[in-house]
């Protein structure tokens, strides 16, 4: 089964400042897809970036990149110019090629320090 | 649009008891999940509707069940409820494309007493 691994329960950074959350995953597969998402305290989780595991150029939106090592199966977030809104916890998550089963880590909660 | 919309937003039950939960998607959205949240276990998959059909399910007991009706609703089922059933349950819809984002209500908090 795949699994998610977010180690960083907590992690915090100065407002405008980069920060940069870590993800690994575990899968025998070769096809896939991965997202970070954030849950801020209104609970509704939204979609901050995804990732065709085909692809190899890394996605970028807007303030929010990632790194994507596909042999390492890590798929990091980094945060520039990090602002008080971004503060909520984020979850990174593995989409499989056969349907709609997310699986998700057990997040970070991240602190936006003014 | 209308987005993603679950009620109730609360929900107090005794163990024993059961519970249905209510997800209406955005509009057009074929593929309905749902996933329990937990402090420390983060989201775990518990099934998904598409287009009334079961397509997938994950690692949950019995006890939990859904359905999905002809306009996409769909909703949630936990009979014999037990206090480790208390968590918040999480409703997302897309149009049913693998690999597509996930559209997610605000939840229903489920506590069980």
């Amino acid at each position: 089964a795949q699994t998610v691994t977010q180690s960083q329960p907590e992690m915090s950074v100065q407002e405008a400042e980069t920060v940069t959350l870590s993800c690994t995953y575990d899968t025998s597969e070769s096809d896939y897809y991965l997202f970070w998402y954030k849950q801020p305290p209104s609970r509704q989780m939204i979609l901050v970036i995804r990732q065709e595991a085909y692809k190899q150029q890394n996605a970028t939106e807007n303030r929010f990149s990632v790194n994507f090592q596909k042999a390492a199966k890590s798929f990091s977030l980094k945060i520039s110019d990090s602002q008080l809104g971004d503060a909520a916890m984020y979850f990174c998550a593995y989409g499989t090629n056969t349907g709609n089963q997310f699986y998700f880590g057990t997040g970070t909660s991240l602190t936006v320090i003014p | 649009k209308a987005g993603v919309t679950q009620t109730p937003r609360y929900l107090i039950k005794t163990r024993g008891q059961q519970v249905t939960l209510s997800c209406s998607p955005i509009s057009g959205h074929r593929s309905v999940s749902w996933y329990q949240q937990t402090p420390g276990q983060g989201l775990q998959f518990l099934f998904e509707y598409f287009s009334e059909t079961q397509r997938n399910k994950g690692n949950f007991p019995g006890r939990f069940s859904g359905r999905q009706f002809s306009n996409s609703r769909s909703e949630m089922n936990v009979s014999t409820l037990e206090l480790g059933d208390s968590a918040l349950y999480l409703c997302a819809s897309s149009q049913g494309t693998v690999g597509e984002k996930l559209f997610f209500g605000s939840g229903t908090q489920l506590s069980v007493l």
